[in-house]
């Protein structure tokens, strides 16, 4: 059974770079040829979209993060990683990790909270 | 890209069955069958409930079903049970967008 967990700094000043990592266990993130997605839910609102990477390293963002956001695999420790630079109180969510597979979510990471506070 | 419209809330009692709407446009929803639905409950990760518009993952009940008419898929559960209060969430992958959210209550 595959799982995937959050892992990172659950607090972040404004302006610095949020930073967290999927660790996926029970398979291999580099077989089947699936991709490795970052979904965000801002306390009491909805699922946005971040961005994922395809299994060629080919990655895509949310058009709103615009430059910010950096999506990345690290295939030696089985897991994937988001940054997230000059972070405001807006980025403050719960951040998901999930498997993508073809066009919809499979797995789920049970999500880290992220605040963003000085 | 815009965000799929849900209604905020919907509302059904035990047994009954009850459809949330998820509109979208042309340009996703309307032409590529790419929907996915997904079900929250408090405090917990989603879960898949519908993928590529009306399939159902292993392990999913029967009682939930997907379709779609035009620029507007749905989400249909049948026989309500109170463990079905939740947020749902659909998604089109052709617009990489969420839907707004529907909550459930099972009266």
């Amino acid at each position: 059974q595959l799982q995937l967990q959050e892992s990172g700094s659950g607090l972040v000043k404004p302006s610095q770079t949020l930073s967290l990592t999927c660790d996926v266990s029970g398979g291999s993130i580099s077989s089947g040829g699936y991709s490795w997605s970052w979904i965000r839910q801002p306390p009491g609102k909805g699922l946005e979209w971040t961005g994922y990477i395809y299994q060629s390293g080919t990655t895509y963002y949310d058009p709103s993060f615009k430059t910010r956001v950096t999506i990345s695999v690290d295939r030696s420790k089985n897991q994937f990683s988001l940054k997230l630079t000059s972070v405001t109180a807006a980025d403050t969510a719960v951040y998901y990790c999930a498997r993508l597979v073809g066009s919809y979510m499979d797995y789920w990471g049970p999500g880290i909270l992220v605040t963003v506070s000085s | 890209q815009s965000a799929l419209t849900q209604p905020a809330s919907v509302s059904g009692s035990p047994g009954q069955s009850i459809t949330i709407s998820c509109a979208g446009t042309s340009s996703d929803v309307g032409t590529y069958n790419l929907v996915s639905w997904y079900q929250q409950h408090p405090g917990k990760a989603p879960k898949l409930m519908i993928y590529e518009v009306s399939k159902r993952p292993s392990g999913v009940s029967n009682r939930f079903s997907g379709s779609k008419s035009g620029n507007t898929a749905s989400l249909t559960i049948s026989g309500l049970q109170a463990e079905d209060e939740a947020d749902y969430y659909c998604c089109s992958y052709a617009g990489r967008v969420f839907g707004g959210g529907t909550k459930l209550t099972v009266l």
